[in-house]
């Protein structure tokens, strides 16, 4: 396997569930991010992490909690989400986390909270 | 604040016809970053060109080029040879270089572009 790998794919979930979104990087880099992408708004930055170390966390509810074990791996946990959580959730990596980085997505994880 | 904008909710272009999808910014930074991704329906982003606000020339990759015009705040993404496989999203993104906050991806909503055979 190539690049950055996500799953699952889709998810469905109820407002009480638990469920944890993974994300597989194969290239090597130091740097990963989730984003959520909703309809008719900007790309959002939740969490990124360079060489497994949070470093930014952009005021994401409790609800969504991050866990990168090492620099090939990213988690997102999910707990007790609101509808309006349904988005497409979308994994990132970067050789380092650089300004002028080009960042390599996977296909993401389409969430829908019930 | 920064911000980035895409004026074009929606594109259609011929096959094998060049299109020019739009993007504004606004920072009161220096030194910026500006990126081009594509977003075909499996839902993965691809990076596609970049352009440093201090860049001479205008970027080129293959068939995309940036009309980088600074003193409009303008980056412009040029697509020659339209192809059926360039339907998609296309987003537009900035980037600050000075460390801190500013080095976040402000990115804009987008431009869905159809090319029609």
């Amino acid at each position: 396997e190539t690049g950055v790998t996500q799953t699952p794919r889709h998810l469905v979930m109820g407002m009480t569930n638990k469920k944890s979104l993974k994300c597989e990087q194969h290239l090597g880099h130091n740097a990963m991010y989730w984003y959520k992408q909703s309809a008719k708004k900007p790309l959002e930055l939740m969490f990124v992490y360079s060489l497994e170390e949070r470093v930014e966390n952009n005021s994401v509810p409790s609800r969504f909690s991050p866990e990168c074990p090492n620099s090939s791996h990213l988690f997102l946990h999910l707990h007790t989400l609101q509808p309006e959580d349904s988005a497409l959730y979308l994994c990132a990596s970067s050789p380092t986390f650089s300004t002028n980085e080009k960042l390599f997505f996977g296909s993401g994880t389409q969430l829908s909270v019930l | 604040a920064q911000k980035i904008t895409q004026t074009q909710p929606g594109m259609f272009v011929q096959e094998k016809e060049a299109v020019t999808l739009d993007c504004t910014y606004d920072t009161s930074d220096p030194s910026y970053g500006l990126f081009w991704y594509k977003q075909p329906s499996s839902g993965e982003m691809i990076f596609l060109i970049y352009q440093g606000s201090y860049d001479q020339q205008n970027a080129t990759e293959g068939r995309y080029s940036l009309n980088f015009q600074k003193a409009r705040k303008s980056a412009n993404l040029v697509i020659s040879a339209s192809q059926l496989g360039d339907s998609a999203m296309y987003f537009c993104a900035m980037r600050g270089t000075n460390g801190g906050n500013n080095r976040k991806l402000i990115w804009g909503l987008g431009t869905s572009l159809a090319v029609n055979p």
